[in-house]
């Protein structure tokens, strides 16, 4: 198995672009979770979905942010328009909807200059 | 408010050395505790805690909950300088929802 897999890796950006980060979830896993990692605030839950539909957003922090499973194999995270205190590394993460361990992608680092 | 907490923040010891981590934890309808462990890529699952009082073991890593008192620890004997990196606690409430994450401890072992 691949594991969860982000795309892109990296991403620099200047303000007020659109970001667009991407996840491919673990085949068979039901819930997927966005997070945000900082050295002031650690690891922060975003949003996450169960089977597809989006459960709990009340961790995004705000209507610049927006997330998308149009289907259990991939998701999207969109940031419009970006600023320099979204600057972080987003990971994604699934789980099998009955179990409780969640694996992460190799998350995303953002700049936002 | 649910909330996890870790300590110490951060720990230097020596290669050898035994270290123990602790995760407190206030939340309500309490499923399971994780530890995971980071280095410079992504978390990793380490183990999974549901019941009180039995240890889970993984080679030189083992964890222990006790549900009553509301913590964990997780022990680390004979410590490598590859165990350097941060542990993260972290708490399910409910199954199939996302993770309450402490702020982690960052291990440094030095040789």
């Amino acid at each position: 198995d691949a594991g969860v897999i982000q795309s892109p890796r990296h991403e620099v950006t200047e303000m007020g672009q659109e970001v667009t980060l991407r996840c491919k979830p673990i085949s068979g896993h039901n819930s997927l979770f966005w997070y945000r990692q900082t050295m002031m605030r650690g690891l922060e839950l975003l949003i996450y979905f169960n089977n597809n539909v989006p459960i709990d957003d009340s961790g995004m922090p705000e209507d610049r942010f927006s997330a998308k499973m149009p289907n259990a194999s991939f998701s999207t995270l969109k940031i419009q328009p970006s600023e320099p205190r979204d600057s972080a590394v987003y990971f994604c993460a699934s789980s099998s909807q009955t179990g409780g361990e969640q694996y992460f992608g190799p998350g995303t680092r953002l700049t936002v200059t | 408010e649910d909330k996890v907490v870790q300590s110490p923040l951060s720990l230097v010891v020596h290669e050898g050395d035994t270290v123990t981590l602790n995760c407190s934890y206030e939340v309500t309808n309490f499923r399971s505790l994780l530890w995971y462990k980071q280095e410079k890529k992504a978390p990793t699952f380490l183990f999974m805690l549901t019941s009180s009082g039995i240890e889970k073991k993984s080679g030189r890593l083992s964890s222990i909950l006790d549900k009553k008192e509301l913590f964990s620890i997780l022990n680390i004997t004979a410590t490598q300088t590859g165990d350097s990196a941060i542990y993260l606690c972290a708490v399910i409430v409910q199954a199939g929802t996302a993770l309450i994450f402490g702020k982690g401890t960052t291990l440094s072992v030095s040789s």
